[in-house]
């Protein structure tokens, strides 16, 4: 079974730009969630999509936003691109079955986004 | 918000000595889990605690979850080179995501 596949690995823009991600959960996974990784915040959860709905959003500005489709691929967005927006941005797949529940999460490689 | 403190932030260790990571809540969990990132990697699971009091162990790795539910630890015997990187516990506080803690990176002195 093919793992999570994101893409592309490595991304380069300037500040004002925008960028759009791109993630392909496990087969079977309808949960996709999307997380941030800087070195001196580690890993900050930015959403989390189930059947094309957002169920969860943490704590990024509104410039920062995503979109599930009905395949369960994920896409997520950045616009206006700041330089605080460098860093590894990790998508993870889970079944997503139930609030709570002990799912674990496989991550994609993720995408090295720097912005100049 | 609900969040779960990781100590220490790292670690420096002789190859062959023992380390232990620490996760910490101020509620109850559920269950926890344990994450692995080599350098340059993406995170890997590597095991779910459920039970107050588990332990569970992985070759030279014992998991730890505490009696009340709201604490749990990571001791790694006999280091190697194999297990740097950076370990993450994580929870979910019933809010549709998992909220890692900060990390504790460690390194191997051969």
């Amino acid at each position: 079974k093919a793992g999570v596949t994101q893409t592309p690995r490595y991304l380069i823009k300037t500040r004002g730009q925008q960028v759009t991600l791109s993630c392909s959960p496990i087969s079977g996974h309808r949960s996709v969630s999307w997380y941030q990784q800087t070195p001196g915040q580690g890993l900050q959860f930015l959403f989390e999509y189930f059947s094309e709905t957002q169920r969860n959003k943490g704590n990024f500005p509104g410039r920062f936003s995503g979109r599930q489709f009905s395949n369960s691929r994920s896409e997520m967005n950045v616009s206006t691109l700041e330089l605080g927006d460098s860093a590894l941005y990790l998508c993870a797949s889970s079944l997503g079955r139930r609030l709570g529940t002990n799912e674990k999460l496989f991550f994609g490689s993720g995408t090295q986004l720097s912005v100049l | 918000g609900q969040q779960v403190m990781q100590i220490p932030q790292y670690q420096h260790v002789q190859e062959g000595e023992d380390f232990t990571t620490y996760c910490n809540s101020s509620t109850t969990l559920s269950n926890i889990q344990w994450y692995k990132q080599r350098p340059g990697g993406h995170p890997v699971f590597l095991i779910q605690l459920v039970k107050s009091g588990e332990v569970k162990k992985q070759k030279r790795l014992t998991f730890q979850f505490g009696e009340a539910k709201k604490n749990s630890s990571l001791h790694i015997t006999a280091t190697q080179t194999t297990d740097v990187g950076t370990y993450f516990c994580a929870v979910n506080f019933n809010d549709y995501k998992l909220s890692f803690g900060a990390g504790t990176t460690v390194t191997v002195r051969a």
